[in-house]
Parts: C-alpha cells; structure tokens; sequence
C-alpha cells in the first residue's frame, strides 16, 4: 500500500473488554513497531518486529498486552482487559531497513478510549 | 539510561523570527539523532535526521557530542511551521527509537 494503515481509527471499549488493533505495514518492510502515545505525551515503545519474529516486547506495559505478525506483514496488538489508564492513540510504524537510521514511517494511528 | 528531554512544551514565535527548539538526550554510545513532526491531523512524520546533514523546509539540526544536545532551528520561522516537534534517538543497528515528550511550536502572525 501507499502508506502504513491502521484500523479502526477509533475505539471505545468498557473496562474490562477485549479489543485488537491491526496494523498494515507498507509491503515489503521488514521491521514493524508499535506505540502507545498518551495525551500530552511522547509515543513510548511498547514491541518490535522484524519479520515474524518479535525480538523486542520490553515496552508491553503488562501481561494484558499481546502483539502478534505471524506472517510477517500484518500485525495486531490485542489487549485484555482494558483498564482507564490504557486510554491513548496506538501507533504503528514500519521500516525498510532493518537499520534505523533511516527513520520510521507511521500510520495515523487507533485512539482507543477505556470507558 | 536512555532519554530525550525536550525542556519546552510550547514555544510561540513570531513569523520571520528565528527558532530554537531545545533537546538534550543520555545515551551511553553513539546515537542516531532524529526530529519528527506532526502537523494538525496529520500522522508523524520524519523531519530531519543527524546522519544525513540535511535542511528540511528550513530546518537544519547539529549534533553535538560534548552537550549532548541536538537542537533544531530555522533562521526565519514560517506559518506553516505550526507543529508538534519531537526530538528521538535510536541506538546504531535494529533498535526502537525513542522519543522526547515534544514541543509544541507556535508561530505568531
């Protein structure tokens, strides 16, 4: 695709409900990132993937957190649970190159609200 | 312990005023340095980066080492540079970037 995808934009669960975000990477981009941007905030790092292999997950704030790419393409971040404080915009970013000096490109991002 | 610090969470220029926008990070190594921006609705996107020594819309940012700052500027601030600027660094090789809590910068007409 053109861009990194994320869907849904928005979401609004009920503390305690289940939700999954899914990210489309652009094609061909071998390292995958997901963060949680609180309001007022940094994004923060939550996992990193390159390819299917997740070798970086010490971002996941707690074990309610999941994220899979078992293909290596597509990916989504599950989260049990949800509590309040999980309220923030979840970014997706892809790279073609496993060095990053090349920066990240990002998608626009899920605005999930805990209610 | 890695860590970007951007001092200022807004920064109010008037238009053809030269900006500054602050950052300072920790970093046992040699870091890639980085500056994103966000621009109203729009998703966050890669303004510059230290490696490649680049001017983008104006902007340049210099690294250096000894104080461990890589601040952005632009001689001569433009409207359209309303934004929300986030300093990150990543470490050499396949690693996360991580990211300064940002500054928002606002240019006065």
């Amino acid at each position: 695709g053109a861009g990194v995808s994320q869907s849904p934009r928005y979401k609004v669960a009920k503390r305690g409900q289940d939700v999954a975000l899914r990210c489309d990477p652009i094609s061909g981009h071998v390292s995958l990132f997901w963060y949680q941007q609180a309001l007022g905030q940094g994004p923060e790092f939550l996992t990193y993937f390159q390819n299917e292999a997740q070798l970086d997950k010490s971002g996941l704030p707690s074990d309610r957190f999941f994220a899979e790419r078992p293909e290596g393409s597509v990916s989504t971040l599950k989260i049990q649970r949800t509590q309040q404080e999980d309220s923030a915009v979840y970014l997706c970013a892809s790279s073609h190159a496993v060095q990053l000096n090349y920066g990240y490109t990002f998608g626009s991002g899920t605005r999930l609200t805990v209610v | 312990a890695q860590r970007v610090t951007q001092p200022e969470k807004l920064l109010s220029v008037f238009k053809g005023a030269p900006v500054e926008l602050k950052c300072n990070y920790s970093y046992s190594g040699s870091p890639e340095l980085f500056w994103y921006v966000q621009y109203s609705r729009q998703r966050l996107q890669l303004l510059l980066r230290h490696i490649s020594r680049e001017s983008i819309k104006g902007f340049t940012a210099d690294l250096n080492k000894g104080e461990t700052s890589f601040h952005l500027k632009k001689p001569f601030a433009q409207e359209e540079d309303s934004a929300m600027y986030y300093c990150a660094l990543s470490g050499r090789g396949a690693d996360k970037i991580i990211f300064g809590k940002g500054t928002r910068l606002h240019i006065l007409p």
